[in-house]
């Protein structure tokens, strides 16, 4: 099993729509989560980091949910340019050599 | 503000030649990161620098090198290019070592033949 899973998609909606993607991960004493979004051919840049409370950015929800082991992210009225692949980044500890990367879910929106 | 800068941005080796690329930032970080990205994969730790003066194995270490030139520079070294090493590698800062955001460089496409 992947330390840190995430469905690859594609996600195919239309503009206006709220999509939804989770990612799990195995280590139950991981302290921090992050969201990155990778634009093709691009470099990944941070979208919101998770909180324990959840936190919210606009149309972008995040939460973590530690008993199931996963975390969400939610994006409402989607845009065209939300098209893109998201990261799912889990620190397993408080050092930087534990850092696990998902592979990704891309979501594509049309118009 | 250039934020992270990487070169070259691609590469073509032959099986056996060395390169290294090279990272900057000028956003004052300490920690600096080499990861290579492959297709159906995540992000994978190469090496990591916590600090200047200081460089640490990451989960996919085999066949490269770095060095912490300085606090501004980290540079990736592979010494006899394979195949396998065919990537997009991405250098990576960030201000501390424990997961705070990371900012990226554009990139460096390499394909060994």
């Amino acid at each position: 099993r992947k330390e840190v899973e995430q469905d690859p998609g594609p996600f195919n909606v239309p503009e206006g729509a709220t999509v939804a993607f989770n990612c799990t991960y195995s280590n139950s004493a991981s302290q921090s989560f992050f969201w990155y979004r990778q634009d093709c051919r691009k470099e990944p840049k941070l979208l919101m980091s998770v909180y324990s409370s959840g936190n919210e950015d606009g149309r972008f929800t995040a939460q973590l949910n530690r008993a199931s082991q996963y975390i969400s992210l939610l994006i409402r009225d989607s845009k065209l340019s939300d098209s893109a692949t998201y990261l799912c980044v889990v620190n397993k500890d408080s050092s930087a050599s534990k850092i696990i990367f998902g592979s990704g879910t891309r979501l594509s929106i049309r118009p | 503000n250039a934020g992270v800068t990487q070169t070259p941005k691609f590469q073509v080796l032959k099986t056996g030649q060395s390169m290294t690329l090279q990272c900057a930032q000028d956003m004052n970080h300490n920690s600096m990161y080499w990861y290579r990205q492959d297709p159906g994969m995540g992000l994978r730790l190469i090496y990591y620098s916590a600090s200047e003066g200081t460089t640490d194995k990451g989960e996919v270490p085999n066949g490269y090198n770095v060095s912490r030139l300085n606090k501004r520079e980290f540079s990736l070294r592979l010494e006899s290019a394979a195949p396998s090493q065919t990537s997009v590698y991405f250098c990576a800062s960030s201000d501390g070592g424990r997961g705070e955001t990371q900012y990226f460089g554009p990139g460096t496409r390499l394909l060994v033949l």
